[in-house]
């Protein structure tokens, strides 16, 4: 399957400031990535799906303008949150699908957001 | 509306045999998947069915019905290791997935 990575895996920040996080797919080209973003003992919930040279598609009651993401490549996709407040701080994971009749999805190892 | 429904919490032994279900309701449906999540960590797939039966893995079987809207993810031979959540998810007709809230595996020696 893909191999995925995410940098920073965690990251403490101030309220107000903003924080960019990276996906990266290091043996596909990914035409489509997805950020979810879980909180404590809850599910998965997708936040957007991102699409290489296009806007991304937000899920209803996500703010498009308070989580940035720029599919800016085959092999990039970045999720800023900006202006961030003690309840955006979650687990944040990107995913990439197989590709092709492979729907399965793959996922980065995560990155953890802690606002102060 | 779209659902995905699992239980929240199993206790099985290690050595032994556990069975976790999952009842699913979407538009349309284009397959379903398990994912193993250990505490902290990204998802790993662990299986896809798309048609009616049993698909065998190792130690890991899933079983679909579309019929029933229904699946279980069997384990076998349990391990301390397979202390962890699994998802269960469904692919609506868009191909979107439909995750369920997890059921945490709990095992004990």
């Amino acid at each position: 399957g893909a191999v995925v990575s995410q940098h920073p895996s965690w990251v403490i920040c101030k309220s107000g400031t903003s924080v960019k996080i990276e996906c990266r797919s290091l043996d596909f080209q990914a035409t489509t990535m997805f950020w979810y973003r879980q909180f404590p003992k809850q599910s998965l919930m997708l936040m957007a799906t991102s699409n290489e040279g296009s806007k991304a598609t937000y899920e209803q009651g996500v703010e498009k303008d308070k989580f940035l993401i720029n599919h800016a490549s085959l092999t990039l996709s970045t999720l800023t949150v900006t202006s961030a407040h003690p309840e955006d701080s979650s687990f944040y994971i990107c995913s990439v699908t197989g590709g092709g009749f492979s729907y399965e999805q793959y996922f980065g190892p995560g990155t953890r957001l802690t606002v102060t | 509306g779209q659902n995905i429904d699992q239980p929240t919490e199993m206790t099985a032994t290690e050595g032994a045999i556990v069975q976790i279900n999952c009842t699913y309701q979407t538009s349309g449906f284009n397959g379903l998947f398990w994912y193993q999540q250990h505490a902290g960590e990204a998802p790993t797939f662990l299986s896809y069915n798309v048609l009616d039966g049993l698909e065998e893995k190792g130690r890991f079987s899933s079983f679909l019905s579309r019929s029933k809207g229904y699946s279980y993810l069997l384990l076998k031979e349990l391990q301390m290791k397979d202390s962890a959540s699994y998802l269960c998810a469904a692919m609506d007709s868009n191909y979107q997935l439909i995750w369920g809230a997890g059921t945490k595996l709990i095992i004990k020696p």
